[in-house]
């Protein structure tokens, strides 16, 4: 069983559309939570973490946590072409200091 | 600011030669460090993690060494290399809370 869970897509939404990304995880021990981007060819670059049940909001973007239904999920709002990459979750177990990632969901935003 | 240097950027090797990757750190002590590998369109996969000098944990058992020769210090090794070995090598670090962490900028390595 993997242990982050992301469809891989291609999800495709139009300019200006709020794009909503999903992330399920297996184990309860997981401590926090991110999500990264990560254009083709290169490393991927942190868009936020969170680590408390609920929402938290940084200029677009949206990070959302329910460890009681084991999901994360980030919003996208006002979707530009700029934001279309694979968008990676990966999660933190609290007792091994290890970072697990997903398979990636990749975004298209279309003009 | 923590900065996080990882080389070469590009690598081509022949099946059964060496390997040496090499990861340092800025800006900060005692990291956690880490050695991930992406496989052409898929996920990270984490090969080894690390929470002080000489302290390496292996994920997943292959050909593959890692070493952690001082504090900000970690690198990736094999003796014999092979055609699956080939990827997107990315280090990473931690400072060990729940957040604070980024990635190098990968070496993409083709074992010919």
């Amino acid at each position: 069983q993997k242990e982050v869970e992301q469809n891989s897509g291609p999800l495709s939404v139009p300019e200006g559309a709020i794009a909503s990304l999903n992330c399920t995880y297996s184990d309860r021990g997981s401590q926090s939570f991110f999500w990264y981007r990560q254009y083709s060819g290169k490393s991927p670059e942190l868009i936020m973490f969170i680590y408390s049940n609920g929402d938290k909001e940084d200029g677009r973007f949206t990070a959302q946590l329910n460890k009681a239904s084991q999901y994360v999920s980030l919003l996208i709002r006002d979707s530009q072409p700029s934001d279309s990459a694979t968008y990676l979750c990966a999660v933190k177990l609290y007792n091994f200091n290890k970072f697990y990632f997903g398979s990636g969901t990749k975004l298209n935003v279309k003009p | 600011s923590q900065t996080i240097h990882q080389w070469p950027a590009t690598l081509v090797q022949p099946v059964g030669s060496p390997l040496s990757l090499e990861c340092t750190v800025e800006g900060t002590s005692n990291p956690n460090l880490y050695w991930y590998r992406q496989a052409a369109g898929r996920g990270l996969q984490l090969l080894f993690y690390s929470v002080g000098i000489g302290q390496i944990s292996s994920e997943v058992p292959q050909n593959l060494s890692a070493s952690r020769p001082q504090d900000r210090q970690f690198i990736l090794s094999s003796k014999k290399l092979l055609l699956s070995d080939s990827g997107f090598y990315l280090c990473a670090w931690s400072d060990g809370g729940v957040g604070g962490w980024g990635f190098g900028n990968g070496t993409r390595l083709t074992v010919t």
